[in-house]
């Protein structure tokens, strides 16, 4: 149980372009999923919170505007990177908080690369 | 959500136990100690959880010491497959935002 995904696994796109990543809980329901930012050789970092049916809480220094999060259900999050550019690529991972709020359940990750 | 510190890196012979520590001195009665580890180019997986008693899963063993300042995840037989960065997180259970702060965590090497 506990179960979270996200698609794609990886992208590649041209700078400039908007990107979706979607990260669904498959055997739970989630009302609060988080966005996860990882460079190389770096440890995660925490971009926002998203909470089903209302704005996302972004953290501090992270561009509401640039990374557009929709929490439209209790099993889908999406984090969409508008015009990208090269520095964004990234590895990008989400998480589900657990069914019983104990903790969080990570998704596989997706890789960005921005040319 | 009180800070952790945790060695750089660790090397473990496999098959032998791996005994991982992480201080947290300044850790809240209320504040939860958590495991997770990530696998390269993964998403974390979580491990195990407590607040002050010992607990162990089907991954691992977790002691945390009586005054809780201090705490060791243990993975009794190691497998090469368990070479990962392990992170150790104090915080509180549940509440409003559950947000999990990622610290630089531990690089464990487990050697053939």
């Amino acid at each position: 149980g506990a179960v979270v995904s996200q698609h794609p696994s990886w992208v590649i796109c041209k700078s400039g372009t908007s990107v979706k990543i979607e990260c669904r809980s498959l055997d739970f329901q989630a009302t609060t999923m988080f966005w996860y930012r990882q460079f190389p050789k770096q440890s995660l970092m925490l971009m926002a919170t998203s909470n089903e049916g209302s704005k996302a809480t972004y953290e501090q220094g992270v561009e509401k505007d640039k990374f557009l999060i929709n929490h439209a259900s209790l099993t889908l999050s999406t984090l969409t990177v508008t015009s990208a550019h090269p520095e964004d690529s990234s590895f990008y991972i989400c998480s589900a908080r657990g069914p019983l709020g104990e903790t969080q359940y990570f998704g596989p990750g997706t890789r960005l690369l921005v040319l | 959500d009180a800070k952790t510190t945790q060695p750089t890196s660790m090397d473990c012979a496999e098959g032998r136990a791996a005994n991982l520590p992480c201080n947290h001195s300044t850790i809240s009665g209320n504040e939860y100690v958590y495991w997770y580890r990530q696998i390269h180019s993964q998403g974390p997986q979580y491990i195990i959880h407590g607040l002050k008693n010992n607990e162990t899963n089907e991954m691992a063993s977790l002691i945390i010491t009586e005054d809780r300042k201090s705490s060791t995840l243990i993975l009794p037989h190691a497998t090469l497959r368990d070479t990962a960065v392990y992170y150790c997180i104090a915080k509180n259970y549940g509440g409003a935002t559950n947000k999990l702060i990622f610290g630089t965590g531990t690089l464990l090497a487990v050697q053939p």
